[in-house]
């Protein structure tokens, strides 16, 4: 892989059900993968930082995996709230800090 | 503490014309990156500024040009806008690389007519 992709491009969840959803990046040269919650007309806002094999974050109903050898990172939603409807954008960082975005996973909670 | 701001927010231009888009770094942040977000794509890595030199740069046309100021304040510059131009541009501060973490700003809106 030599590019970031996410998959799927977007979904739609029931509130209260929980969903996942994954980056894909490349596997070499890898410094650190950070997830962004992107909410429509506001800023990126960081969700995670995750820099070793096997790292696991955990932010209240939101955590994420780490695969550094498979290049991958799984982004988990548990209980889903409407306030959790935002796109969610992966990015993987070289040593040199230059920062490569994923499109992204839009997701939308739907009462 | 005011976080990333940029300006304008939104942005018309011609084909041809000129543009410069502004950004301040949040307090004590010492780098500023430039993105460009097309529609239905990630942010892509247009320039990285440090200490008032670029010090990264993306897959961008010189057409693409920047400048960061003593207090940290960066501009973004294009030249020749074309119609593929149109994206939203974001902009992202730091403390040094910013590998561990940027913090973004709400972006500039920029259409080219």
């Amino acid at each position: 892989i030599l590019n970031v992709e996410q998959s799927p491009q977007s979904l739609h969840v029931q509130e209260g059900d929980s969903t996942n959803f994954t980056c894909s990046f490349p596997s070499s040269n890898f410094y650190a993968l950070h997830w962004y919650r992107w909410e429509t007309a506001k800023s990126p806002e960081a969700l995670f930082v995750m820099t070793l094999n096997g790292d696991e974050k955990k932010k209240g109903r939101i955590s994420a995996t780490l695969n550094t050898k498979e290049g991958y990172s799984y982004l988990y939603i548990k209980g889903s709230q409407p306030e959790d409807s935002a796109t969610y954008l992966c990015a993987f960082t070289d040593s040199w800090g230059k920062f490569q975005f994923g499109a992204g996973t839009q997701v939308v909670v739907t009462p | 503490d005011a976080g990333v701001t940029q300006s304008p927010t939104h942005l018309i231009k011609t084909r041809g014309q000129q543009v410069t888009l502004r950004c301040s770094p949040k307090s004590g942040h010492d780098t500023v990156s430039w993105y460009q977000q097309a529609l239905g794509q990630g942010p892509q890595f247009i320039f990285q500024y440090y200490e008032e030199e670029e010090r990264q740069r993306g897959n961008f046309p010189d057409r693409f040009s920047g400048h960061q100021f003593p207090n940290y304040s960066s501009e973004l510059n294009v030249n020749a806008l074309l119609l593929g131009d149109s994206a939203l541009y974001l902009c992202a501060s730091s403390l040094g690389t910013g590998v561990d973490e940027q913090f973004f700003g709400p972006g500039t809106r920029l259409t080219v007519l």
